[in-house]
């Protein structure tokens, strides 16, 4: 019954490794989004997709590729993880993309060693 | 400067206190979203509102647009209130702004 879910719940993993973090929402909603929450509790968006388009796209390093291979999943994956990206990752969905109120997963938090 | 400023950082009340917690953001918007972080790290949409108020059970929300400032209010607060409160903007399409945050602390 949840909502939105995401896997691994925790991810701890060696620099230079490649990961991936998937996020399946069981609402219907058209719009998915990833953000990275670091050590300070500091929010921020990375990607939004709506109908499996890129629509929101931050100054995020290319080593991070986000796929949706349907309304239902945002993936992300990690390309050569650097220590800096252990943080939480919470995936959220909203009915549409303009301004509606989101729900978001437990998070992921990844710890790069 | 961040474009949205929360304050306070940190707040401590006493149970059944009224509590405030300003939004201030700098940029045009199109939508306001007040979120609140349980300790256990879980994230929930409290409100979103463009104009107005908005009232939910013990949570009351308002946003001034001229003066590009909300608060939220919580009456009678609880224990269980405790968490960190996040204010965040939509501006220019999508895009979407966080504050900082400010951690809330109900002591029975």
């Amino acid at each position: 019954d949840t909502a939105v879910s995401q896997t691994p719940k925790y991810l701890v993993t060696q620099m230079g490794n490649d990961k991936s973090i998937k996020c399946e929402q069981n609402l219907g909603h058209d719009t998915m989004y990833w953000y990275k929450q670091d050590s300070k509790k500091f929010l921020k968006i990375m990607f939004s997709y709506n109908n499996k388009e890129l629509i929101i796209n931050e100054t995020v390093p290319n080593r991070f590729s986000p796929k949706s291979p349907d309304k239902a999943h945002l993936n992300l994956h990690i390309n050569s993880l650097e220590l800096g990206d252990s943080a939480v990752y919470f995936c959220a969905s909203s009915q549409d993309w303009a301004a509606e109120t989101q729900y978001f997963g437990p998070g992921t938090r990844l710890l790069v060693l | 400067k961040n474009e949205v400023e929360q304050s306070p950082q940190n707040l401590t009340a006493q149970e059944g206190e009224f509590i405030t917690i300003n939004c201030s953001y700098s940029v045009g918007i199109s939508a306001l979203h007040w979120l609140q972080q349980h300790p256990g790290g879980g994230i929930v949409s409290l409100f979103m509102l463009s104009s107005g108020k908005k009232k939910h059970g013990r949570l009351i929300a308002t946003i001034n647009i001229q003066e590009k400032h909300s608060s939220l209010h919580i009456t009678a607060s609880h224990p269980r209130d405790s968490a960190v409160y996040i204010c965040a903007v939509y501006s220019s399409g999508s895009r979407l702004t966080f504050g900082e945050g400010t951690q809330l602390t109900v002591n029975p």
